[in-house]
């Protein structure tokens, strides 16, 4: 069973639209979740990152945790045709050095 | 910022025949993996490595070996090349307690025909 698991596959939105991702976990040991998003032809590069339960708002992303049900999202607000990438849940334990990855949300913004 | 150079970044082999990719890391960084990424399965952990001179199996590592001779170089062997292993491969290097990011290389596309 895999320890992370993403929704939706895909997503399209209109410029200017919101963006949302949802990411769940198996794991109640998962102490550390981030966002990486992958542009197309390049290798993921770490988005931010939602430690404590609650919102984390950085620019036009805001990340939620809710460690009771084990879930994070990330929303994008006013996106641009720029965001148009994979984006990759990850999570990790606490002291543990393995990187437990989603399946990606592929989004496409449109102008 | 962290640097993750992988080696080649395009790769045909021939079915049998012995593949390798490098990796390189400037970040100084202990950990280090290597992950296949192919449509519909995302990013998978294939081995890594706390350190030079150790390795570890990650989830899919079957065909595949590592070897980590220093801190800042980890490669990925495949002995015997089958087309199952068509794919792009990405190295990565942390100091992930958690907490801390993972910097990934811009990958190895690699073609066993």
């Amino acid at each position: 069973q895999q320890k992370v698991q993403q929704s939706p596959e895909s997503l399209s939105v209109p410029e200017g639209g919101m963006a949302s991702f949802n990411c769940t976990s198996s794991d109640r040991n998962f102490q550390y979740f981030w966002w990486y998003r992958q542009h197309s032809g390049e290798g993921p590069k770490a988005l931010m990152s939602i430690f404590s339960d609650g919102d984390k708002k950085e620019g036009r992303f805001t990340a939620h945790l809710n460690k009771a049900s084990l879930h994070v999202s990330l929303h994008i607000r006013d996106s641009q045709p720029s965001d148009s990438a994979l984006y990759f849940c990850a999570a990790s334990e606490h002291n543990n050095n393995r990187i437990f990855f989603g399946d990606g949300t592929q989004l496409v913004v449109k102008p | 910022e962290a640097a993750v150079t992988q080696s080649p970044r395009n790769k045909v082999a021939v079915t049998g025949g012995k593949v390798t990719l490098s990796c390189n890391q400037t970040n100084n960084h202990n950990n280090m993996y290597w992950y296949r990424q192919d449509t519909g399965h995302g990013l998978r952990l294939i081995h890594y490595s706390y350190g030079a001179g150790s390795t570890e199996k990650g989830d899919i590592p079957d065909g595949y070996k590592a070897s980590r001779p220093s801190q800042e170089n980890f490669s990925l062997i495949l002995e015997l090349a089958t087309p199952s292993q068509t794919s792009v491969y990405f190295c990565a290097s942390g100091d992930w307690q958690g907490a801390t990011e993972v910097f990934f290389g811009k990958g190895t596309r690699l073609t066993v025909v």
